[in-house]
């Protein structure tokens, strides 16, 4: 019955490969995010979907391609991986598309980029 | 610009004693602000929250004070335990073009000292 769930929780890589990371919700929410963990502990967001309709898109390189087949849904494409990419991405969910409620967060995959 | 200030970096108390830890903000518009514990190697889960129409909430041994007008919200631990231990993240809901995001201030790991 886990509420935010992504696959897989490691993932080591060579530099110039391309992953997916898949992340799932059963909360019934419209909202789905994805976060960047760096080294330093920074959480910053990469990308919101509200209903399967993207609705925020920070600066990020186009070698990162979201998708949400459908609101319960959200995976995250890298294409090109490079050293600077590891880290580890949240996954969250939250009730809103407003940022004014809770936001759940998935357990995080840790990637390594070699 | 959209910013999360969070100081100190780092804090160590005594089991027992009290912590605080305060957050600024910059963007007048923001109207929800939570606080988030991450624990080593978890995922941040929501322990409290303040909306802007309130001055101070208290969850047993936490509590969230606001305010508005120096635009700062700070969180407060009385009687401190060594399960307390973990990095707080504060964040603030951001207006970004038709929609709302939180931005996270950069965390502070809190060590609670046996």
């Amino acid at each position: 019955d886990t509420a935010v769930s992504q696959t897989p929780k490691y993932l080591v890589t060579q530099m110039g490969n391309d992953k997916s990371i898949k992340c799932e919700q059963n909360l019934g929410h419209d909202t789905m995010y994805w976060y960047k963990q760096d080294s330093k502990k920074f959480l910053k967001i990469m990308f919101s979907y509200n209903n399967k309709e993207l609705i925020i898109n920070e600066t990020v390189p186009n070698r990162f391609s979201p998708k949400s087949p459908d609101k319960a849904h959200l995976n995250l494409h890298i294409n090109s991986l490079e050293l600077g990419d590891s880290a580890v991405y949240f996954c969250a969910s939250s009730p809103s598309r407003w940022g004014t409620d809770t936001q759940y967060f998935g357990p995080g995959t840790r990637l390594t980029v070699l | 610009g959209e910013n999360v200030e969070q100081h100190p970096s780092t804090l160590s108390v005594q089991e027992g004693d009290s912590a605080v830890i305060k957050c600024t903000y910059s963007d007048s518009a923001s109207n929800y602000f939570p606080w988030y514990k991450q624990e080593l190697g978890k995922r941040p889960q929501l322990i409290i929250d303040i909306r802007s129409n309130v001055g101070e909430k208290k969850d047993q041994r936490i509590a969230v004070t606001l305010n508005k007008t120096a635009k700062h919200f700070s969180l407060h631990i009385t009687e401190t335990q060594p399960e307390d231990s973990a990095v707080y993240f504060c964040a603030a809901s951001i207006v970004s073009g038709a929609n709302s995001k939180l931005t996270f201030g950069k965390g502070i790991t809190l060590s609670v000292r046996p």
